[in-house]
């Protein structure tokens, strides 16, 4: 069963504007969160991570939000930037084993 | 500084070769290590981790097989290639700070012809 899913498999939005990214995700026992960016042929780089006891973090342009009640977490990027063009992949980490489980991935384009 | 380091970058191999995949990271010690595979217009998938020497454990069950002859190396392997094998293959491994999640190698696009 897939315990993180992304289920837009792709966004776009224009230049300057807001960019979300959903995930949900089914297991209680994740204990931090955390989104990946990946460029074509690349690995993936970490972005930013939110622990399971907050629901809020902030880095620049990027804002993770965690709504626990809900099992969903979502990426807002502000603004948006072309460069920000890439496949995000939202992770959720196991409490007992420290396993990252990944989602499908979201392509987001950001047009200039 | 710690690194992670894999090759090849890219791979093309014929359906019944043999695979070797190769990482390394450089700069701590006795890290966590992971191998993970993106399968066109899917997520990654978690093949193998291992926690020492010679430990491996397998996550779905499948015509690979990884070792881990030292701290630092991690091999993944096949004795036959099939076509399903083709994907991205992403070594990684796990930073002191858990908050950082995992840091990934450049990964090896492997097409099995």
């Amino acid at each position: 069963d897939q315990q993180v899913k992304q289920n837009s498999p792709s966004l776009s939005v224009q230049e300057g504007r807001i960019s979300i990214l959903n995930c949900d995700y089914t297991n209680s026992m994740f204990d931090y969160f955390l989104w990946y960016k990946k460029y074509p042929a690349e690995g993936p780089t970490f972005l930013i991570s939110i622990s399971s006891i907050k629901d809020k973090n902030e880095d620049g342009r990027f804002t993770v939000f965690l709504n626990k009640s809900a099992k969903h977490l979502s990426l807002h990027i502000v603004p948006s930037q072309p460069g920000d063009s890439a496949v995000y992949f939202c992770a959720a980490r196991l409490s007992n084993t420290g396993k990252l489980i990944f989602g499908q991935g979201t392509t987001l384009q950001v047009k200039p | 500084s710690q690194t992670i380091h894999q090759w090849p970058a890219t791979l093309v191999q014929p359906v019944g070769s043999p695979l070797s995949l190769e990482c390394t990271v450089e700069g701590t010690s006795n890290p966590n290590l992971y191998w993970y595979r993106q399968a066109a217009g899917r997520g990654l998938q978690l093949l193998f981790y291992s926690v020492g020497i010679g430990q491996i454990s397998s996550e779905v069950p499948q015509n690979l097989s990884a070792s881990r002859p030292q701290d630092r190396q991690f091999i993944l392997s096949s004795k036959k290639l099939l076509l399903s094998d083709s994907g991205f293959y992403l070594c990684a491994w796990t930073r002191d700070r858990v908050d950082y999640g995992y840091t990934f190698g450049s990964g090896t696009r492997l097409t099995v012809v």
